[in-house]
């Protein structure tokens, strides 16, 4: 079966840009979840969603949003990006509460 | 805050020498899990144990999970370059049911 999908894989943007990342679960997969990583951090997690509902919030700020559609998909949100936002955004697909984790390749950001 | 120490953080050896990486935390775990990362891909999982003292092989990686399910290793027999990645170990909080991860360990193994 297909895996997680992450499009897309490399973007550029500027300082106070936003941008849009969207994830693509395993089929039966209801499960989303973002992760932010970053080389002095590691992984961050952001959010989880399950049914169109988010379910789990990490620590970032308001800035950082997403949503789940019927379908499963997921996408993130990031508006008013700063330079410290460049990372490797990671989304990541389960059953609920099986706390299993299947990756995507991740979204590679970098602000200018 | 939760916190899943791993080390080392930074792992270079010659291929054939054997290796061992630790992930510590001063909380309890229902279940551990390591997962490894190659450049330019996400994590992917090896391997997930959940009974205090389970000890699990994937070939040559040995899986421990601590007695006390607080801490886990992961030891690679006779590494080879394909074992290079990065190397992360999660942790799912027995009250929270929330997971969470190390810092990771790089490895490097040199042909």
């Amino acid at each position: 079966k297909a895996g997680v999908t992450q499009t897309p894989r490399y973007l550029i943007k500027t300082r106070g840009q936003q941008v849009t990342l969207s994830c693509s679960p395993i089929s039966g997969h209801r499960s989303v979840s973002w992760y932010q990583q970053t080389p002095g951090q590691g992984l961050q997690f952001l959010f989880e969603y399950f049914s169109e509902t988010q379910r789990n919030k990490g620590n970032f700020p308001g800035r950082f949003s997403g949503r789940q559609f019927s379908n499963s998909r997921s996408e993130m949100n990031v508006s008013t990006l700063e330079l410290g936002d460049s990372a490797l955004y990671l989304c990541a697909s389960s059953l609920w509460g099986a706390n299993v984790l299947t990756f995507g390749a991740g979204s590679r950001l970098t602000v200018l | 805050t939760q916190l899943l120490e791993q080390s080392p953080q930074f792992l270079s050896i010659q291929e054939g020498e054997n290796l061992t990486v630790y992930c510590n935390s001063s909380s309890v775990f229902s279940s551990l899990q390591w997962y490894r990362q190659e450049p330019g891909e996400g994590p992917v999982l090896l391997v997930t144990v959940v009974t205090g003292g389970e000890v699990k092989k994937l070939k040559r990686l040995t899986f421990q999970f601590g007695d006390a399910r607080k801490d886990s290793s992961l030891h690679i027999t006779a590494a080879q370059p394909g074992d290079t990645g990065l190397y992360l170990c999660a942790g799912t909080n027995s009250n929270t049911g929330k997971l969470i991860f190390g810092q990771g360990t790089t490895l490097q193994v040199k042909p």
